[in-house]
């Protein structure tokens, strides 16, 4: 299977901070990788998501980077707010089907 | 909203039991998932449908059985479970199988198996 990994399984943020998820994956054959943000009791939620011909892109307030020179995704949020507590989950698909390969997650906790 | 509504919430069974979970989507896809979701693991695809015909199944024992009416609806038919079935269970749909775009998913149905 797909290895999709986060680096850091808990992340603490100050409210009003930027926050940085990472993610590396494996395949480098993957074309379409996916932001979802889970919050408590809630299924995933779509957040952004990014093609392989590029390297940049940005939503309100988050930013997605993509290196595929050394397989890894980041997800950028500014100024972080309390409501972006949860979990967020990067996953990743090959050009053939739509199987989303997902890591773990990140836990992003919000300092007030 | 997502689009994608799962019932029930919750659901506790004894092993013996028969239930069934009901995912309904209003997005107009033609895609529709089953990921189980665990502690502290990544989600684990179940099944896929695709125009309501079942184009992938991921392993998954044979007391887990997915049923697809309609482009609309997708369920998932559970008997004679185990404890370490006990998860969140999440419904999801795409456009297309396929053509890599996002997968819209519902709220889920928290199952304990007792």
């Amino acid at each position: 299977g797909e290895s999709v990994g986060l680096h850091l399984p808990t992340l603490s943020v100050q409210e009003g901070d930027n926050s940085i998820i990472n993610c590396a994956y494996s395949n480098s054959a993957s074309d379409y990788f996916i932001w979802y943000k889970q919050e408590s009791g809630k299924g995933p939620q779509f957040i952004i998501d990014i093609r392989s011909n590029m390297d940049k892109r940005q939503g309100q307030r988050v930013t997605v980077l993509l290196n595929k020179t050394v397989k890894h995704l980041s997800l950028q949020i500014a100024a972080t707010q309390p409501g972006d507590s949860a979990v967020y989950f990067c996953a990743e698909t090959l050009n053939t089907g739509n199987q989303f390969y997902f890591g773990t997650g990140t836990s992003l906790t919000v300092i007030p | 909203e997502t689009g994608v509504t799962q019932t029930p919430r919750h659901l506790v069974m004894g092993m013996t039991n028969k239930k069934s979970l009901k995912c309904e989507q209003h997005l107009g896809h033609n895609a529709m998932y089953w990921y189980k979701q665990s502690a502290k693991k990544p989600l684990e695809l179940m099944f896929v449908y695709s125009l309501e015909e079942r184009v992938e199944n991921n392993s998954v024992p044979s007391r887990f059985s997915p049923e697809c009416p309609n482009s609309s609806h997708l369920f998932l038919h559970l008997h004679t479970l185990q404890p370490e079935d006990s998860a969140l269970y999440l419904c999801a749909s795409s456009q297309d199988w396929g053509a890599n775009t996002e997968a819209f998913f519902g709220q889920g149905t928290r199952l304990t198996v007792v």
